[in-house]
């Protein structure tokens, strides 16, 4: 299976801020990744997919790059809204791997 | 696009889970693939497995000898029955809709653009 890690695991950062979170990827995955925001008690919502496309009603602020094992998202100017624990997906391989999360708190 | 899951949120150990997801708003053959995952309270997320109109499936090995799925296109429903339950098959339980789909002679994967809003199943005596 391939693995994935993101990092950090934990973020705390103000509103207006540009956040990074990092995913990688055990081997090669082109750019089938996606990535999803999650807040408590909600299903994920998708963000990006192929590593840089944003996905339709999700503000441009995300964005996505990174092709083969290392990937980003950035949001270019934290909101209030953004606060939540986000996730990485590889689909180049079957089976269909997540990331362990990264969640974006409150400085 | 509405996916609606329905089952149990208590199932005893060792018995099976029956859980039914409803798709509003996309017809269920309509060229996507219809997937499960879960999440474990306070972890990550897991892929389960998924299904495309036609019954062709794609299992987690993790979980594919307890685990089979099925579609039912006149009801606009899939379904996903678990076997041989453990308190670690405790999670809440989210379908979604497979749209980026790669399919290759080797490979074959998907992303989720639409998700349940999730039930929660309980293994427990």
């Amino acid at each position: 299976d391939i693995q994935m890690t993101q990092s950090p695991s934990t973020l705390s950062a103000s509103i207006g801020d540009r956040v990074t979170i990092t995913c990688r990827a055990s081997q090669s995955i082109s750019r089938w990744l996606a990535w999803y925001q999650q807040k408590p008690g909600k299903a994920p919502n998708l963000l990006i997919y192929r590593a840089s496309s944003l996905e339709g009603g999700v503000p441009s602020r995300f964005s996505g790059s990174g092709s083969g094992t290392e990937f980003t998202l950035t949001i270019s100017s934290l909101q209030p809204d953004d606060f939540a624990t986000y996730y990485c997906q590889q689909y180049n391989y079957y089976p269909i791997t997540f990331g362990p999360g990264t969640k974006v708190d409150i400085k | 696009v509405q996916l609606q899951e329905s089952g149990p949120g208590l199932v005893k150990p060792s018995e099976t889970l029956s859980l039914s997801c409803t798709v509003s708003g996309s017809s269920i053959s309509s060229g996507y693939y219809w997937g499960w995952i879960r999440q474990p309270p306070g972890k990550g997320l897991e892929w389960i497995g998924s299904i495309y109109e036609t019954g062709s499936t794609f299992y987690n090995p993790s979980l594919k000898s307890r685990l089979s799925m099925s579609v039912d296109t006149s009801k606009n429903q899939f379904s996903l029955r678990l076997r041989s339950l453990t308190a670690a098959d405790t999670a809440v339980y989210y379908c979604a809709r497979g749209a980026d789909i790669l399919t290759a002679y080797n490979t074959w994967g998907v992303d989720f653009d639409y998700w349940g809003q999730g039930t929660l199943v309980t293994v427990s005596s």
